[in-house]
């Protein structure tokens, strides 16, 4: 079955505009979430969205919002981009995230913030 | 707080090498712990989990409760695990499960 699917896979943007990202997750997972990958950070949590819903958020401020479709099929929005949001970010699905369910990554899209 | 602490960015060992690559937890109930991997210009995928008790491309991790810790071991290095590796916690917080990443440690076997 196909894999987690991300688009764009690249993104440049300027300072102050937003964007959007989006990730299919695998047929038959509800559960997604969404991930800031920097080379200083590592994997910074954002968010989770399971059953359209937002079920567990990171530490990140507002700017950093996220939604999920009935299909479960979720998006990211930024706005106001600052320079340091440049990064790859990483989505990621499971049948559902309670215990030990293996999480299924996506290949990332890397916004350039410029 | 719940959190997975890999204290090294970077690791090198020569190949044939063992390697210890460490993972310390800190969570107040039954965590359920894994090891990611993300090889150059591949997506991250699961490695190993502590549930299944296996051993994956040579590697091995055990939970160890009183240390808190769920180092990966492997005792001889190939080149082609060169790698990005990232511990991972999932365990139940607030009534959801949360997974937590470490920050991940860069292994760069040498020839």
């Amino acid at each position: 079955k196909a894999g987690v699917t991300q688009t764009p896979r690249y993104l440049i943007k300027t300072r102050g505009q937003q964007v959007t990202l989006s990730c299919s997750p695998i047929s038959g997972h509800r559960s997604v979430s969404w991930y800031q990958q920097t080379p200083g950070q590592g994997l910074q949590f954002l968010f989770e969205y399971f059953s359209e819903t937002q079920r567990n958020k990171g530490n990140f401020p507002g700017r950093f919002s996220g939604r999920q479709f009935s299909n479960s099929r979720s998006e990211m929005n930024v706005s106001t981009l600052e320079l340091g949001d440049s990064a790859l970010y990483l989505c990621a699905s499971s049948f559902d995230n309670q215990g030990a369910t293996e999480a299924f990554f996506g290949q990332g899209t890397r916004l350039t913030v410029v | 707080a719940q959190r997975v602490t890999q204290p090294e960015k970077l690791l090198s060992v020569f190949k044939g090498a063992p390697v210890e690559l460490k993972c310390n937890y800190s969570y107040s109930g039954s965590p359920e712990l894994f090891w990611y991997v993300q090889y150059s210009r591949q997506r991250l995928q699961l490695l190993l989990r502590h549930i299944s008790r296996e051993s994956i491309k040579g590697f091995t991790a055990d939970l160890n409760k009183g240390e808190t810790s769920f180092h990966l071991k492997k005792p001889f290095a190939q080149e082609e695990d060169s790698a990005m590796y990232y511990c991972a916690l999932s365990g139940r917080d607030s009534g959801t499960y949360k997974y937590i990443f470490g920050t991940g440690t860069r292994l760069k076997v040498l020839a």
